[in-house]
């Protein structure tokens, strides 16, 4: 069984570019989270995929937006960075309803 | 909005020794799933043990188990013989139905636990 995979592992960035992070669910998922952990904070929530739509948000801005492609992976694409925005970015691949299991994420930093 | 409170920022516990990590909550949902997970310095988030809310058993994973008080919104975790790999950050969560198929976590703020050989 493959768990849930990231890419890349870490990304330097400078405010105003556009970035593109991707996750592999573990294999036999259906739905695909995303979490942004700031420094020292635990997970907040950005948006859940399922059956390629989004299906819940939390509360992030729709320069944050993503995809879920046919075989359930995923992508999270954030536009206009800006310095806040640094920070572990977190995957989470699930059946509806059922625990979350976590990638090792992708440290973003915004120069 | 759900929020989840963990009061410990810190603890440490010696080596085969027991500690408990304390977390409240806030919901006006009765139909909620509650979990632990463990964040090692690796950054991997790991599943340490889950518990229904409608189950009045508390769950119990090996060394670790967890004392849910429905009623009073606590949902504790005892880790039992405790070993240097418990060493890390221990994140209260929890997850409920929010809507069109979506069941979101919403995380506490962690408490890094120690252990001191």
């Amino acid at each position: 069984e493959t768990g849930v995979t990231q890419s890349p592992t870490h990304l330097i960035k400078t405010r105003g570019q556009q970035v593109t992070l991707r996750c592999s669910s573990q294999s036999g998922h259906n739905t695909v989270s995303w979490y942004q952990q700031a420094l020292g904070q635990g997970p907040q929530f950005i948006f859940q995929y399922y059956r390629e739509e989004e299906n819940g948000r939390g509360n992030f801005p729709p320069r944050f937006s993503g995809l879920q492609f046919p075989n359930y992976s995923s992508e999270l694409n954030v536009n206009a960075l800006e310095l806040d925005d640094s920070a572990l970015y977190l995957c989470a691949s699930s059946l509806v309803g059922s625990e979350q299991f976590f990638g090792p994420g992708t440290r973003l930093t915004v120069l | 909005a759900q929020t989840v409170t963990q009061s410990q920022p810190e603890m440490s516990v010696q080596e085969a020794e027991t500690v408990t990590l304390s977390c409240t909550y806030d919901t006006s949902e009765s139909n909620y799933y509650l979990f632990w997970y463990k964040q090692p310095p690796s950054r991997q988030m790991i599943l340490v043990i889950r518990q229904e809310a409608y189950k009045q058993q508390n769950a119990t994973e090996n060394r670790f188990s967890v004392n849910f008080q429905k009623a009073a919104k606590s949902f504790s975790l005892k880790i039992s013989d405790s070993q240097l790999g418990d060493t890390a950050m221990y994140f209260c969560a929890f997850m409920e139905y929010s809507g069109a198929g979506s069941y979101q976590l919403t995380f506490g703020k962690g408490t890094k636990l120690s252990v001191i050989p």
